[in-house]
């Protein structure tokens, strides 16, 4: 079992609707968690962090964390074209003394027009 | 304020061919990292610069080396560059190491091994 999963897609959702992106990890001691976004040929960059249970909201995103169940996800709401990419989910874990991001493997968005 | 700062954006390599990537970053960050990204298998850290003067193996360390030459550059090394070994590099810093581990990245490292 890896430490963090997400579906890796290709998730197909209409422009407009609400894109809804899950991710689940093992280590009850993680203790911060993120998204980022990663569009194709690029590089990672972050969108929502999130630590305490419950929801976060950053305009059209947001973030939504249960330790009890040990998920996160990502809502995207009114999602455009331009949310087409790769949502990467990212555990904060610490490892010999120092934190470490554990990665899931990504899902990959589309947005229909 | 170019942020994080990675050379060579690609290369090409004959197995047994060695080469250094470059890393640096001008955000005064004092936590520097490496990963690999090979598809379907998400990041994967190979080494971590704490802080200046301390490195630290990741998940993947097994035919890299690193130096971390000053706060703002980080290097990564492959002595004998091998076919399983091709992927995309990234560079990445943030601040501290604590719970808000942001961590930036630089643009990336497309590195094929024949």
């Amino acid at each position: 079992q890896k430490e963090v999963e997400q579906n890796s897609g290709p998730l197909s959702v209409p422009e407009g609707a609400i894109a809804s992106l899950n991710c689940t990890y093992s280590d009850r001691g993680s203790q911060s968690f993120f998204w980022y976004r990663q569009y194709s040929g690029k590089s990672p960059e972050l969108i929502m962090f999130i630590y305490s249970n419950g929801d976060k909201e950053d305009g059209r995103f947001t973030a939504q964390l249960n330790k009890a169940s040990q998920y996160v996800s990502l809502l995207i709401r009114d999602s455009q074209p331009s949310d087409s990419a790769t949502y990467l989910c990212a555990v904060n874990r610490v490892m010999d003394s120092n934190y470490q991001l554990i990665w899931g493997a990504g899902t990959k968005l589309i947005i229909k027009p | 304020n170019a942020g994080v700062t990675q050379t060579p954006k690609f290369q090409v390599l004959k197995t047994g061919q060695s080469m250094t990537l470059q890393c640096a970053q001008d955000m005064n960050h004092n936590s520097m990292y490496w990963y690999r990204q090979d598809p379907g298998m998400g990041l994967r850290l190979i080494y971590y610069s704490a802080s200046e003067g301390t490195t630290d193996k990741g998940e993947v360390p097994n035919g890299y080396n690193v130096s971390r030459l000053n706060k703002r550059e980080f290097s990564l090394r492959l002595e004998s560059a091998a076919p399983s070994q091709t992927s995309v590099y990234f560079c990445a810093s943030s601040e501290i190491q604590d719970s808000y581990n942001e961590q930036f990245f630089g643009p990336g490292t497309r590195l094929t091994v024949l």
